[in-house]
């Protein structure tokens, strides 16, 4: 696609139900990045994908949270459990996978559990 | 373990005044440095990145950034702002050491008066 997909753009769910977000790179991206944005807070790393391997899983916040990427494209974050606390935007980026170039975000996936 | 600090969370600055937005960031390698810029709910954009070469860097909408190694800084800079330029401002640094991943500050919030 022509940019970052993300899917839902919002979601509204009760607490305690899991969640699923869908993320869709820019065709060719090797690089995927998820990452959370709270109310006031600033941007605050879950994961990194290169290819299919997460080689760097260290800010997921707790093991509810897990993410998953196949055939080295489309991604999904998966929310067990939810508590209010994981009320955010969750944003989705990717890159050509070295160092060097650019992350193109996608618009978000706001998350609210009532 | 790289880590960026944006040392100021809100910026209140007079229309067509100067602006620097300060960010220093931890690294034990070499680093490629980002500036990122969210408009009022617009999903973020590359400002402008520094990857080697030339210290002082400039990028879109008139804004620039010099690298000082010493200090380990990357600080935005405008000589005159305007209303339109009122947005959420990420620093952001990669390095080898973290897999190429993009941490991100917390941001700096820049809201520009009349």
């Amino acid at each position: 696609g022509a940019g970052v997909s993300q899917s839902p753009s919002n979601k509204v769910t009760e607490k305690g139900k899991d969640v699923e977000l869908r993320c869709d790179p820019i065709s060719g991206h090797t690089a995927l990045y998820w990452y959370r944005q709270s109310l006031g807070q600033g941007l605050e790393f879950l994961i990194y994908f290169q290819g299919n391997s997460a080689p760097d899983k260290s800010g997921l916040p707790s093991d509810r949270f897990s993410a998953e990427r196949t055939g080295g494209s489309v991604s999904t974050l998966t929310i067990q459990r939810t508590q209010q606390e994981d009320s955010a935007v969750y944003l989705c980026a990717s890159s050509l996978g070295v160092h060097n170039t650019e992350a193109f975000f996608g618009q978000g996936t706001r998350l609210t559990v009532v | 373990a790289q880590s960026v600090t944006q040392l100021d969370s809100q910026v209140p600055v007079f229309e067509e005044a100067p602006v620097e937005l300060r960010c220093n960031y931890s690294s034990s390698v070499s680093v490629y440095l980002f500036w990122y810029v969210q408009y009022p709910n617009q999903g973020l954009q590359l400002l402008l990145k520094y990857l080697s070469g030339s210290t002082l860097v400039k990028g879109i909408n008139g804004f620039e950034a010099e690298f000082n190694k010493s200090q380990t800084s990357f600080h935005l800079r405008k000589p005159s702002v305007h209303i339109s330029d009122t947005a959420e401002y990420f620093c952001a640094v990669s390095d080898g050491a973290g897999g190429f991943k993009t941490i991100f500050g917390a941001g700096t919030r820049l809201f520009v008066k009349a």
